[in-house]
């Protein structure tokens, strides 16, 4: 059973509003990832953390924002949410000097 | 083009057959080399880590990396229900921090 917890697991919203995915492991793993995974398609990076108050943007730019205060949490909000932002969106976690994330459920977000 | 190739299948299969998973690459310089099975509602868990080329065996389970031609397999022998899933291959660089993976392969195992 992993150890990485994602809520909501589903959610439906509508355009415009703000929301924030949680992200929370219990591993004391320094880096953490923000995933975005559409059907058939591989998982793009979003947002990476090294650690405390390290935030980095990955390769896709889904205007969205993160941020790192304790080493256990790793939320992304997204300000105003648009149909384009559907998908499901995992975060994983991983120690460093050692290969392979662990990841949490996901979060299935739909903007309608 | 991409650089990590998987066919996304599905690929159907009666229990107890062998099943081979594959991907291509194009960048030499990876060197680090997972696959990952990924439930239907589910985020992906490690299932097999291999470094540069060779074998790797756990269980029903073999990885196999061929640097030479930027191809890796894995093997899942006696095949069950359970095995049932999607696997993605993914890989890095030695000197790099991001992990890229590939579209994933959906496998249906009959009972």
């Amino acid at each position: 059973e992993a150890d990485i917890y994602q809520t909501p697991r589903y959610l439906v919203i509508g355009t415009g509003k703000k929301i924030t995915l949680e992200c929370s492991q219990t591993m004391g793993h320094d880096k953490m990832y923000w995933y975005q995974q559409d059907p058939g398609m591989e998982l793009h990076l979003i947002h990476y953390s090294y650690g405390v108050n390290s935030t980095e943007k990955g390769d896709l730019s889904s205007e969205s924002t993160v941020s790192r205060i304790r080493t256990e949490h790793f939320p992304l909000t997204l300000e105003s949410a648009r149909p384009s932002h559907t998908s499901q969106y995992l975060c994983a976690s991983s120690v460093p000097g050692r290969d392979g994330y662990t990841f949490g459920s996901g979060t299935r977000l739909t903007v309608v | 083009q991409k650089e990590v190739e998987q066919d996304p299948g599905p690929l159907s299969v009666p229990e107890g057959a062998i099943v081979s998973l594959n991907c291509t690459y194009s960048n030499s310089a990876f060197q680090y080399f997972m696959w990952y099975r990924q439930y239907s509602r589910k985020g992906p868990e490690l299932l097999m880590y291999t470094y540069s080329s060779g074998n790797k065996e756990d269980g029903r389970f073999t990885a196999q990396v061929d640097k030479s031609s930027k191809y890796i397999s894995l093997f899942i022998r006696d095949s069950q229900p359970s095995d049932s899933a999607t696997y993605l291959c993914a890989m890095r660089d030695t000197g790099g921090f991001k992990t890229i993976f590939g579209a994933g392969t959906r496998l249906f195992v009959k009972a």
